[in-house]
Parts: C-alpha cells; sequence; structure tokens
C-alpha cells in the first residue's frame, strides 16, 4: 500500500495568501485527521472525519482555516488569509477504526511544512 | 479535558535500557498508545495498550495501569537508530491527544 500521500512537502507562502493542503488516505480507512505540530505546542489535532463527514473540529484554530473531504480519497485543509503563525508542520492521517490487527491505529503521512513569511 | 505528562529528554548509552514514563488524566479513554517520531519525519506506530499489563513487540515494550493513569515504554538493547522523539497518546472515542513527546538521545 502507498500509505498516507500528502502534497506538497514544502510549502512558502507570504502573509494574506490562501494555502491549500491536500490529503490521500490509505485505501479502505473510514477515518481522517488533520494534525499541526510545532515546537511550542506539540502535536495537536485540528478536525477528524469518519466516512467523510466531519466528526469534531474544535481544534481548527479559527474561521481563517477549513477543512473539506469530497470523497473517501481526498481531503483538504485551507488557510485562508495565512498569517506567520500558522507557520508549522501539517501531518494528515488515517485509520480504519473497527477492523482486524489494524483497528485504531493512525497512520500518518510525511507532513507539509508550510512556511508563512 | 486530557493532560498528559511526559518527560522532556532522556539519554542513554547504546545498548542499554531506557524506560519512559507517562502519566494522563483524561475524561474519557479507550487506549493508550506510543508512536516514535525521528527528526523531520512522520510519527510512526509502536505499541497500543488498552488492557492494564504487558505488551511485548521485540525490543520494545509497553506497559499500562488504567488506575494510575500511568504508561511506560521500555526500550531495551538500546540502538543508535532509537534516537528520536517518543509520543504517548490517549484515545478517546475517535481521536488521539498526545504527549508533547520525549527525546531520547542515544549515546555510543
Amino acid at each position: 500500500d502507498a500509505g498516507v500521500i500528502q502534497s506538497p512537502r514544502h510549502e512558502v507562502t507570504e502573509m494574506g495568501q490562501e494555502v491549500t493542503l491536500r490529503c490521500k488516505p490509505i485505501s479502505g480507512h473510514d477515518y481522517l485527521f488533520w494534525y499541526r505540530q510545532t515546537m511550542m505546542r506539540g502535536l495537536e489535532l485540528l478536525i477528524y472525519f469518519n466516512n467523510n463527514v466531519p466528526i469534531d473540529d474544535s481544534g481548527m484554530p479559527e474561521d481563517r482555516f477549513s477543512a473539506k473531504m469530497p470523497n473517501a480519497s481526498f481531503s483538504t485543509l485551507k488557510i485562508q488569509p495565512s498569517e506567520p503563525r500558522d507557520s508549522a508542520v501539517y501531518f494528515c492521517a488515517s485509520s480504519l477504526l473497527w477492523g482486524g490487527v489494524a483497528k485504531n491505529i493512525q497512520y500518518f503521512g510525511a507532513g507539509t511544512r508550510l512556511s508563512v513569511l | 479535558g486530557q493532560n498528559i505528562d511526559q518527560p522532556t529528554e532522556m539519554t542513554a548509552t547504546e545498548g542499554a535500557i531506557v524506560q519512559i514514563n507517562c502519566t494522563y488524566q483524561t475524561s474519557g479513554f479507550n487506549g493508550l498508545f506510543w508512536y516514535q517520531q525521528h527528526a523531520g519525519e512522520a510519527p510512526t506506530f509502536l505499541s497500543y495498550n488498552v488492557l492494564d499489563g504487558l505488551e511485548e513487540k521485540g525490543r520494545f515494550s509497553s506497559f499500562l495501569s488504567r488506575s494510575k493513569g500511568y504508561s511506560y515504554l521500555l526500550l531495551k538493547e538500546l540502538q543508535m537508530k532509537d534516537s528520536a522523539s517518543y509520543l504517548c497518546a490517549v484515545r478517546d472515542g475517535g481521536k488521539l491527544q498526545f504527549g508533547a513527546g520525549t527525546q531520547v538521545v542515544v549515546t555510543p
């Protein structure tokens, strides 16, 4: 299996610009998670989906952040407008909650390193 | 809410044993996970405990005491490649809450 695929791997943008991060979960997984990691705050859950439906978005920092999952194989996290404090590594993870040996385990993508200047 | 505490950093010698402790206070509990994260890389799954006791997987073992809100990850026969951050995470419902991570430094 190809694993969780994120794009781009690196993004450098200027303050005020729109940023879109993309994620393709592992095929067959029914949960998808978006995390943000910084030195100061560690790994924080932003939002997660179950069967393409957002379940908990309480970690989304503010209205500038939005996430969608139009189908089982694709999700986006959008920041508009971006600010320097949004600079972080953004990870996407997926899991199959009720299945075999792999139940409950989240598998992470390689992440997108975002720098907002 | 959830509070997950683990030491910031530990140093050990190649070939030695290191134990990373994790204490948690949570509103819900559906299991405790340990992840390994090398610098600049994604977290990768190491172990999962949902019942009290010890889970052994090769050089790595993880222990859980639900009544004490306590877990540890034991790394045996340390190798240089084990230098990484180790993240304790508690599952509450469908989501994980991660601790800040313990940076393990393995010296020759």
